[in-house]
């Protein structure tokens, strides 16, 4: 089916550490976005990624586009309060790109 | 320059009602685009619409309609409100038919009871 699949699902990390999750497709698909939702707010694009193998970075953001077209994943590096949140990724439903599939998302809870 | 504007924020209404949620895009966008967001899910794609023609739609019933206007601004109507239609609903806009991905909205918060 068109379903992705997110982990981990929720993670709680210190300040200052390292942060990777990731999104698998059964599908291949020639488009990744990465967003991030506040509470009470609508998703943020952080990362668009087009290509296979591409990696591509957003400050301390970083995400990579699977050499199978089937993943991707994202990696927050010295993570802050402010990175609290749900991060959603998402792929194309057709190949035009026009229209996006949600993953259920990566809860972040960052602990001072 | 303003984002994407929706309105209004927040609205309860009785299950058979009918509901009219209403989206301004970002100034130049001629793609629209409607996501319902379950709470604990992400969203789901609901239509797209891009210079005012229909250009996509998910998997909702025939309940769920929607339209753009020749400003580009857009409505999501649904008729025969069910519980489970209770969900934060999103538009988001595009420059370029959504390819590159869209800016969002901060959504209308429906409840049915």
């Amino acid at each position: 089916g068109q379903q992705l699949n997110q982990s981990p699902q929720s993670m709680f990390i210190q300040e200052g550490e390292d942060v990777s999750m990731n999104c698998t497709s059964s599908s291949i698909f020639n488009t990744w976005l990465w967003y991030k939702q506040d509470p009470g707010e609508g998703p943020v694009l952080l990362i668009a990624l087009y290509k296979a193998g591409e990696l591509t970075s957003n400050g301390r953001l970083t995400a990579q586009f699977g050499i199978t077209r089937k993943d991707s994943f994202l990696n927050i590096s010295a993570s802050i309060p402010s990175d609290v949140g749900i991060y959603f990724c998402a792929r194309a439903r057709d190949n035009y790109g026009q229209n996006f599939v949600f993953g259920p998302g990566t809860r972040l809870s960052v602990l001072p | 320059d303003a984002g994407v504007t929706q309105s209004p924020t927040h609205l309860i209404k009785t299950r058979g009602q009918h509901v009219t949620l209403r989206c301004s895009p970002i100034s130049g966008h001629k793609s629209v685009s409607w996501y319902q967001q379950v709470l604990g899910q992400g969203p789901q794609f609901i239509f797209q619409y891009y210079e005012k023609e229909e250009r996509g739609r998910g998997n909702f019933p025939d309940r769920f309609s929607a339209r753009q206007f020749p400003n580009y601004s857009s409505e999501l109507n649904v008729n025969a409100l069910l519980l489970g239609d209770s969900a934060l609903y999103l538009c988001a806009s595009s420059a370029q038919g959504g390819i590159g991905g869209y800016t969002f909205g901060s959504g209308t918060r429906l409840t049915v009871v």
